[in-house]
């Protein structure tokens, strides 16, 4: 069964350096998503992609986050200068349309830890 | 706001005995409403959802959920509940029709434990 993939599974950095994030979401899918969940707290959608361009964003995500799909399987998030509170499960999401009620399929997480 | 509530941090139960993980939900259109798990050290796992039609959906592992429209809730159920069901349960909605019409807002999440 196809999954969604995340590396790495675990990231430690200093706060202020830069971090990314990869993810390859399942093949045939169109929409991508990332979320986070920051320890004890809910998931929190960040943003969401469809046809290289950013169609849905929280107030999460400022200038300190991007989006890239660099090929045609890998979707990354970039953070410019992590922050302590940056620290988190991030969570990669796919679904193949969001033209229908699609539903999004998840990958294992990355837990970024900013010391 | 649109939000999703599971007012239970934690529901025990034992094995063989029916459990219920509760999820209710504001108001706003027509929502689609998912039901996922995760248990430790990996990812948020489908079970199941809610989008039109019959109220009772059924899902994997033997779960299944009820949408109550009048009460803004969709619970998730199942006849005989196994040790191998503890876990997180994330409840989370969809409403595409209005702002956000991708995200998923998802409930704290209910720690389901089944004792032998």
């Amino acid at each position: 069964e196809p999954e969604v993939t995340q590396t790495p599974s675990h990231q430690v950095t200093q706060m202020g350096q830069e971090v990314i994030l990869r993810c390859v979401p399942i093949s045939n899918h169109l929409y991508f998503y990332w979320y986070r969940q920051i320890l004890g707290q809910k998931v929190e959608f960040l943003v969401s992609f469809y046809n290289n361009e950013i169609s849905e964003k929280s107030e999460i995500f400022d200038d300190q986050f991007s989006v890239e799909r660099p090929d045609g399987s890998n979707f990354t998030l970039k953070i410019r200068s992590t922050k302590l509170e940056d620290s988190a499960m991030y969570f990669c999401a796919s679904s193949a349309t969001s033209g229908r009620p699609d539903t999004q399929y998840f990958g294992p997480g990355t837990r970024l830890t900013v010391l | 706001a649109q939000s999703v509530a599971q007012p239970e941090d934690q529901v025990n139960v034992a094995e063989g005995n029916p459990l219920t993980v509760k999820c209710t939900y504001s108001v706003s259109g027509n929502p689609y409403l998912f039901w996922y798990v995760q248990y430790p050290n990996r990812g948020l796992q489908f079970l199941l959802k809610y989008i039109t039609g019959d109220n009772l959906v059924k899902g994997s592992y033997g779960f299944e959920a009820e949408f109550n429209k009048s009460q803004t809730s969709f619970h998730l159920k199942k006849p005989s509940a196994l040790v191998s069901d503890s876990a997180l349960y994330f409840c989370a909605v969809r409403y595409p029709l209005s702002g956000g019409y991708n995200k998923l807002i998802f409930g704290a999440g209910t720690r389901l434990a089944v004792h032998p």
